[in-house]
């Protein structure tokens, strides 16, 4: 069974620019994660989409949103980009919630100039 | 709220060395508990799993058991290999939380073996 595949791997962006990550889960999954890692934050969850719906968020500016379609398949989107929003983004599938694991991505490796 | 410590790096151990990596958590539900292995440049994986007080997870020749009573989920391997050389990370699921999926992590720990 193929694993989470995320699209692309690296990207620079300007300041003030917009982007979408892509996110294609396992098979069969319908729970879609995404977190942000940064050498001083660490792992910081963003939100979560099960059955298209945000089931769950975490403690971001307006600027990072994210959907989900009806084939699981998940994107984010950071508009207005800051320095701060330089690090790794990784997405993650489930079936479900609480004791199921979550199987992660490679990551997009977003840059900020 | 929920909250994962674990024990800051570099742990640097020779090969063939016992490895502990400390992780405690703080849960306002019952929480599942985890390990993932970063290593360079990819994701994470992960490593092995507990859902419940007194359970054992392993894989690998890594072990952790879930002990409610000191809130802790250590990780432990007898024998370490340079190839384990990672960046090791603990992390918990709450499963009272009805709102869904959310991983809290701890801030990793990187582990280097020498040959």
């Amino acid at each position: 069974k193929a694993g989470v595949t995320q699209t692309p791997r690296y990207l620079i962006k300007t300041r003030g620019q917009q982007v979408t990550l892509s996110c294609s889960p396992i098979s069969g999954h319908r729970s879609v994660s995404w977190y942000q890692q940064t050498p001083g934050q660490g792992l910081q969850f963003l939100f979560e989409y099960f059955s298209e719906t945000q089931r769950n968020k975490g403690n971001f500016p307006g600027r990072f949103s994210g959907r989900q379609f009806s084939n699981s398949r998940s994107e984010m989107n950071v508009s207005t980009l800051e320095l701060g929003d330089s690090a790794l983004y990784l997405c993650a599938s489930s079936l479900d919630q609480g004791a199921y694991e979550q199987y992660f991505g490679p990551g997009t490796r977003l840059t900020v100039t | 709220g929920n909250s994962v410590t674990q024990m800051e790096g570099p742990v640097t151990l020779s090969e063939e060395a016992f490895l502990t990596i400390n992780c405690t958590y703080t849960a306002t539900g019952y929480p599942s508990l985890f390990w993932y292995v970063q290593y360079p440049g990819e994701g994470l994986q992960l490593l092995l799993k507990a859902t419940k007080a007194d359970d054992k997870g392993s894989n690998k020749g890594f072990e952790a058991t879930y002990r409610k009573e000191t809130t802790s989920f250590h990780l432990e391997k007898g024998s370490v290999q340079v190839s384990d050389s990672a960046v090791y990370f603990c992390a918990l699921s709450d499963r009272n939380n009805n709102a869904g999926n959310m991983l809290t992590f701890g801030g990793g720990t990187r582990l280097m073996v020498k040959p």
